[in-house]
C-alpha cells in the first residue's frame, strides 16, 4: 500500500496565492521528498527533508515535517500558472525496506 | 549532461504479447528504480537495479521482470500483458541507491494494452 497520502486531492487557486498542500504518512522515515509532475511528463525533484530537520526552504517552496503527527506539508508561495501540476510525496521507511514509494498526489490548478 | 532517457516514448500492445522498455540513465548514475502509474493506483515501486543487481523489489507478479546492463542502462520486461498492465512506466536513476537523495525521472513509457 502506499506509505503517503496527499490532501486535498486537488486544489484549485488564483495566480498569486499561496497553496498548501499535505502528506501524511503511516511508518516511520529516514526522510521525505516532494516532487512535481507535470500531466503525463516524468517527475521532478523540489526538495528532500530528513527525518532530524522541521523546515526547508527552497525560493518559493517551504516544506516543514512534524515526525511526531507523521505529517509533512509543501507550501508553495506567490504561486504561478507555470506551477500547474501534480505533487507528490515520497517516503523512505526507515525499517529496512529501502525504497522509495510515493503517495497519491495533490493535483494542483493555478489559474491565471 | 544528458538525462533519464527511456524508449519508446509510447507503445500499443495487445493481450498475450510482451514488451521490453528501455531506460539510459544520467551518467555516473548506478542505480535505475522502475515505477507503473495509473490513475488507479498511483506510482507503484516496481524494482530498483544496482550496480547489475536487483536491490529491491515491489508487489508485482512474476511477469514482470528487469535487469541492468554495466553500463547501467536498464531494461524492464512483461511477458503475457494484461489490459491492467496499460500505464505510463516510469524509469529513474540516482547517483547512489535510490533511498538516499533524489531521483531523477525519465519521460515514461506509455503503453497501452488492447
Amino acid at each position: 500500500s502506499q506509505q503517503g497520502e496527499e490532501d486535498p486531492q486537488a486544489l484549485s487557486i488564483q495566480e498569486g496565492e499561496n497553496a498548501t498542500m499535505n502528506c501524511s504518512y503511516k511508518t516511520s522515515i529516514n526522510n521525505l521528498q516532494w516532487y512535481r509532475q507535470n500531466s503525463g511528463r516524468g517527475l521532478v525533484h523540489l526538495i528532500l527533508i530528513r527525518s532530524n530537520e522541521r523546515e526547508k526552504h527552497s525560493g518559493r517552496l517551504r516544506v516543514t515535517l512534524d515526525t511526531s503527527k507523521k505529517s509533512s506539508s509543501l507550501l508553495i508561495t506567490a504561486s504561478r500558472a507555470a506551477d500547474t501540476a501534480s505533487y507528490f510525496c515520497a517516503t523512505v521507511y526507515s525499517g529496512g525496506y529501502q525504497k522509495v514509494t510515493f503517495g497519491t498526489g495533490t493535483k494542483l490548478q493555478v489559474i491565471p | 549532461k544528458a538525462g533519464v532517457t527511456q524508449t519508446p516514448r509510447y507503445l500499443i500492445k495487445t493481450r498475450g504479447q510482451q514488451v521490453t522498455l528501455s531506460c539510459s540513465p544520467i551518467s555516473g548514475h548506478r542505480s535505475v528504480s522502475w515505477y507503473q502509474q495509473t490513475p488507479g493506483q498511483g506510482l507503484q515501486f516496481l524494482f530498483e537495479y544496482f550496480s547489475e543487481t536487483q536491490r529491491n523489489k515491489g508487489n508485482f507478479p512474476g511477469r514482470f521482470s528487469g535487469r541492468q546492463f554495466s553500463n547501467s542502462r536498464s531494461e524492464m520486461n512483461v511477458s503475457t500483458l494484461e489490459l491492467g498492465d496499460s500505464a505510463l512506466y516510469l524509469c529513474a536513476s540516482s547517483m547512489g541507491l535510490a533511498f538516499t537523495g533524489e531521483l531523477f525521472f525519465g519521460e515514461g513509457s506509455r503503453l497501452t494494452v488492447l
